[in-house]
């Protein structure tokens, strides 16, 4: 199975303040099509996740600019630039490259 | 506009089964494919499989062969979730998420709200 190391595993931040999280991959997540299937979900406490950004660093819907997903091959970062308080919470990378699909360990967002 | 509602808490007793679903609206129910996620209480997500809602074919994650069950009612546009046999490790949030087949759309765009699901004596 494919591992998805993220760190921090905490981040503490400043409003303010940028953020950068770091997914790492046991293997390459490029497929066989070409296309690379990393994507980055908050979970805001007490909620369901959301997604933020799919196929590496394509925004979804009405994600504010300041999220930004970055990287290839197995080697993936999720900056946060204006931490804003709705930003708090878990972020978790996920793959579906390869099956099964899985997910990283998590990375909380938290005031300092 | 586009949701996937769960059903409610179940509090249950080792041994016993449980079957919780995701009634999807707002779109073409078949045009997605449904996923099924775990999360035990202060830990992580966890990949379950998924259902192709256009054939009903199951794909399961090693770990949740043989007690799990995904299931359709197409025509309701609800997907199920069947757990036999229920182990105190079982307790967990359930999640159901939508996933398109390809291109754009291959993503989970919209999650249902969770089931939490207790397992104790």
């Amino acid at each position: 199975d494919v591992v998805l190391t993220q760190t921090p595993v905490a981040q503490p931040v400043t409003l303010g303040d940028q953020a950068s999280i770091s997914c790492r991959s046991s293997q390459s997540l490029v497929h066989s099509n070409g296309n690379t299937y990393l994507e980055w979900y908050l979970q805001k406490p007490g909620q369901s996740p959301q997604l933020l950004i799919y196929k590496v660093s394509n925004r979804f819907s009405g994600v504010p600019d300041r999220f930004i997903g970055s990287g290839s091959g197995s080697d993936f970062t999720l900056k946060i630039s204006r931490v804003e308080p709705e930003d708090l919470g878990v972020y978790y990378c996920f793959q579906a490259t390869h099956d099964p699909r899985t997910f990283g360990g998590g990375t909380k967002l938290e005031l300092k | 506009q586009i949701q996937l509602v769960q059903s409610g808490p179940e509090l249950k007793k080792p041994g016993e089964s449980v079957k919780i679903s995701c009634k999807a609206s707002g779109y073409t129910f078949t045009d997605y494919a449904m996923h099924w996620v775990k999360q035990a209480p202060g830990k992580g997500l966890k990949w379950m499989g998924w259902i192709n809602t256009y054939t009903g074919k199951p794909t399961y994650a090693d770990d949740f062969k043989g007690r799990f069950v995904f299931s359709l009612e197409a025509s309701a546009s609800t997907a199920n979730l069947q757990i036999s046999n229920l182990k105190n490790e079982d307790t967990a949030t359930y999640f159901c998420a939508r996933r398109g087949r390809n291109g754009t759309y291959y993503r989970f765009d919209y999650w249902g709200q969770g089931v939490m699901v207790t397992v104790s004596s």
